[in-house]
Parts: C-alpha cells; structure tokens; sequence
C-alpha cells in the first residue's frame, strides 16, 4: 500500500528564517508527486509536480525536490503570507488517485 | 471565468436527510474526484469518474452516491446511511495527460 508521511506536522517560523518541509514516501512505480498549498476553509492551491528523483522546480520563495524515498519542499526568507497547510500527495503505479499526506501547518510570524 | 465551483460553501443537515453537493467545471478536464477532508487526517477519496457516465468507488464510499451525466457536472449525495458526515467537501478535476489534480473552494457540511 502506498504510504506517503509528512513532517513536521507543525513549524513556526520568523520572518526571515528558511527551512524545509519533508515528505517521504512508500510506493511501487513513482509516476508524480505533488505540492499542494491550503489556506484555511479553502481548497488546496496546486504548487508543484515532480516526476524523476533529481528533479527540482521553484516559485518564488518556494523550492520542491524530490529523492528516491522523499520530497522536501524549501522555504526560503519566508513571510508571514505563507502561513498555511503544505500537503504532500502522490500517484503510483497504474493507479487513478492520489494518496495524501496530513500536512504540515505552517506559522510564519514578524 | 474558469475554473471549478461548489456550491453551496456551508450546508446544514438534520440526521436522516439527503443532501446534495454540487461541482461544475469549465475547465474541459475528463476526470473529477470528490475527496473529505477531517482534521488531522488527509484527503480520503470518496468517488472519482473519468469520463462522462462512468464513475468508480474510492477508498471510502458507503453512504455518498454520485452521477456524471455531464461532462461539466460531478453531483454528490450524502445519504442518511452516511453515520458521520460533518467534514469539509472538495471536489476536484484533472485533465489531458496529466495526474495533476485541481481543487475547488470546498463545501462544509455540517450534522444538526
């Protein structure tokens, strides 16, 4: 069964201070893994996908990578607007859905 | 404007009704998917369709039924036999050759 793992399950951060969200993984056949951003009481905000371990894709502050057996997704200087929920989702194998990760809420304060 | 819609955002149900979610897309995409989403967990995939009148069971689909009549239009009903049914509704579309998921706004609903 695919197994997709997120941690931490909560960060906060000061303005200013980068860090790293992680993402690992269990899977047969890796065909994408997915970033989602979720505000509160809104639907998740398509970020990334990643496809091949090496391969890397940046927004703004924002910085996916992906491994054979993880994802991190870097914030760099982050702002308090990126306080938000960081969901890890992925597909593999010959499956039609993704399987998703909890989240790590994020807090980025003055 | 594209995109997908829900509707309505909050809903309100007494025990033994029947209610009805509503999600329409502009966006031309095949594929549409209802997840639920509790606090603490992840996304759960509730009913997903590829092509228009042909849906499939997610991972936890007993008391929701769905329809795809329209390829614009994925409908889902909470049925009384759904015994917890307070969480928050995401509908969601994906499209060409892509595994690429799209959300819309959300529905919560709400158990009196």
């Amino acid at each position: 069964e695919d197994q997709v793992t997120q941690s931490p399950e909560a960060l906060r951060l000061q303005e200013g201070e980068s860090s790293s969200l992680n993402c690992s993984y269990t899977v047969s056949g890796l065909r994408g893994l997915f970033w989602y951003r979720q505000d509160p009481g809104k639907g998740p905000e398509f970020l990334f996908t990643l496809y091949s371990a090496g391969e890397e894709k940046e927004k703004e502050r924002l910085k996916a990578t992906l491994t054979k057996k993880e994802s991190f997704l870097h914030i760099t200087a982050p702002k308090p607007e990126d306080s938000a929920t960081y969901l890890c989702a992925l597909v593999a194998g010959t499956a039609s859905k993704l399987t998703f990760g909890t989240g790590t809420r994020l807090q980025v304060t003055l | 404007d594209g995109g997908i819609t829900q509707s309505p955002k909050y809903l309100f149900r007494k025990e033994g009704q029947n209610v009805t979610l509503s999600c329409e897309q502009n966006l031309n995409h095949d594929a549409m998917y209802w997840y639920r989403q509790d606090p603490g967990q992840g996304l759960r995939l509730i009913y997903y369709s590829q092509i228009v009148n042909d849906f499939q069971k997610g991972d936890i689909a007993e008391g929701y039924s769905v329809s795809r009549e329209k390829k614009e239009s994925f409908p889902l009903t909470v049925t009384s036999a759904q015994k917890n049914p307070t969480a928050f509704y995401l509908c969601a579309t994906a499209g060409g050759y892509t595994d690429t998921q799209y959300f819309g706004p959300g529905t919560r609903l709400t158990v009196l």
